[in-house]
């Protein structure tokens, strides 16, 4: 079945530091990728994705490629802010057919509790 | 325009009760879907619904757990004879199908069974 690792946290960094949050996956097909961000008090919201193989995500300075041959989709900032604190979540969507719907549920990682301090 | 509400935020409830989850989704989006974030087990699938059927109830973790949708629009999640295991946050999400796979997320329920 589909899975998603990700990198255990919690990650905590300064402000202005280089920021990377690790996610493989396994699955069947070709999925497409995701990072979700979870701010404290708020719903999930997607922060970024990648549909095919080699392409790049990025929002609010934050990026990350889908890299097929490593099954690989790790997120990347080059200056974090306070700001950014949160949890982050890695997932995928693989096409599947239910009732001659196709349609794509989400499997999550385990999540990453980001800190920034100032 | 409104995003997806969920009702109650949190709820307390003693174990052995039945509890009732609400999820109103983005007005027009036909698809919708229930997880479930808890310690230890991350966030994982319940089930999906296309308009008012749930062609993949593969999540849901017992039969104590059901759900439905009416008029295309609003999702009501309930748990028979709540479990302390049960104690989680309860998300819901939509999208506009057609093609277009984005999930939309509420904010939640805290369900807390003591």
């Amino acid at each position: 079945g589909n899975s998603v690792t990700q990198m255990e946290g919690p990650v905590t960094l300064s402000e202005e530091a280089f920021l990377t949050i690790n996610c493989t996956y396994t699955a069947t097909g070709y999925p497409s990728l995701f990072w979700y961000v979870q701010y404290p008090g708020e719903g999930l919201q997607l922060l970024l994705k990648a549909t095919k193989a080699d392409d790049k995500g990025s929002n609010k300075g934050f990026e990350a490629t889908y890299r097929k041959e490593t099954t690989s989709f790790h997120l990347e900032k080059g200056s974090v802010q306070v700001s950014d604190s949160a949890v982050y979540f890695c997932a995928l969507r693989s096409s599947a057919n239910a009732g001659g719907t196709s349609y794509g549920k989400l499997t999550f990682g385990q999540g990453t509790i980001l800190t920034v301090h100032p | 325009g409104a995003g997806v509400s969920q009702s109650p935020s949190n709820k307390v409830t003693e174990k052995g009760k039945d509890v009732e989850l609400r999820c109103d989704p983005i007005s027009g989006h036909t698809a919708l879907y229930w997880y479930r974030q808890s310690l230890g087990q991350g966030l994982e699938f319940l089930i999906y619904f296309q308009g008012n059927s749930a062609p993949d109830k593969s999540g849901l973790p017992s039969d104590r757990f059901s759900a439905e949708r009416t008029g295309g629009s609003v999702s009501t999640l309930t748990i028979q004879r709540t479990q302390q295991e049960d104690s989680a946050v309860y998300l819901c999400a939509s999208t506009p199908g057609r093609g277009s796979y984005e999930q939309y997320f509420g904010p939640g329920t805290r369900l807390t069974v003591t």
